[in-house]
């Protein structure tokens, strides 16, 4: 099993450009999310989705849409892209159950010029 | 409101010596989940505390959950290189679907 999977590792955007940040897990996670970390802080919530075709903001979603056509696809798009989404993005999955841990992807460090 | 504390934000020892990283929170937790993140790397779970006083151990790391359910803490004993990273707790935000809340994390360098 690859686990999280996340494309691309690094990229640098322009302001107002766009692109899609690619998540695929192979666990079969019901529950998948996005969050961004920047830096010597803590991981922030950005999207999250029970299931496939169901998707519902986090803590800080402005900027950012999601969807979720299968249960182990997650992209997160990001459209007119600002100087403040320089972070780094980290797609995770978890089992369907309460209380339970949740897998990371390797990131995508983006910075935005 | 839901945030979670987390001190020291950065702390170093010599290798050997024990480290330890606290979290709180203001409101009663159903659980805390503890992360490593080593430098350049992604977060991985290390462990959750879900009962009032509870205490978990691996190996050199021992697990803590305060009695109110307002706290936790994470100790390690005998700091080795291979333990440099930032730990962070994360509780479960409310309305369930394991959303999380992650604290700011504690950074833990190690000299040999």
């Amino acid at each position: 099993n690859a686990g999280v999977t996340q494309t691309p590792k690094f990229r640098i955007l322009k302001i107002g450009q766009s692109m899609t940040l690619q998540c695929t897990q192979d666990m079969n996670h019901n529950y998948m999310y996005w969050y961004r970390q920047d830096p010597g802080m803590g991981l922030k919530l950005i999207y999250y989705s029970v299931g496939a075709g169901i998707t519902d903001k986090g803590e800080v979603p402005n900027g950012y849409n999601v969807s979720r056509s299968t249960t182990e696809d997650f992209p997160l798009r990001l459209e007119l892209a600002a100087p403040s989404q320089t972070s780094v993005y980290f797609c995770a999955s978890s089992y369907r159950q309460q209380n339970t841990e949740a897998f990371f992807g390797q990131g995508t460090r983006l910075t935005v010029v | 409101g839901q945030q979670v504390m987390q001190i020291p934000q950065y702390q170093h020892v010599q290798e050997g010596e024990d480290f330890t990283t606290y979290c709180n929170s203001s409101t009663t937790l159903s659980n805390i989940q503890w992360y490593k993140q080593r430098p350049g790397g992604h977060p991985v779970f290390l462990i959750q505390l879900v009962k009032s006083g509870e205490v978990k151990k691996q190996k050199r790391l021992t697990f803590q959950f305060g009695e109110a359910k307002k706290n936790s803490s994470l100790h390690i004993t005998a700091t080795q290189t291979t333990d440099v990273g930032t730990y962070f707790c994360a509780r479960t935000l409310s309305g369930g679907y394991n959303k999380l809340i992650f604290g700011a994390g504690t950074r833990l360098a190690v000299h040999p």
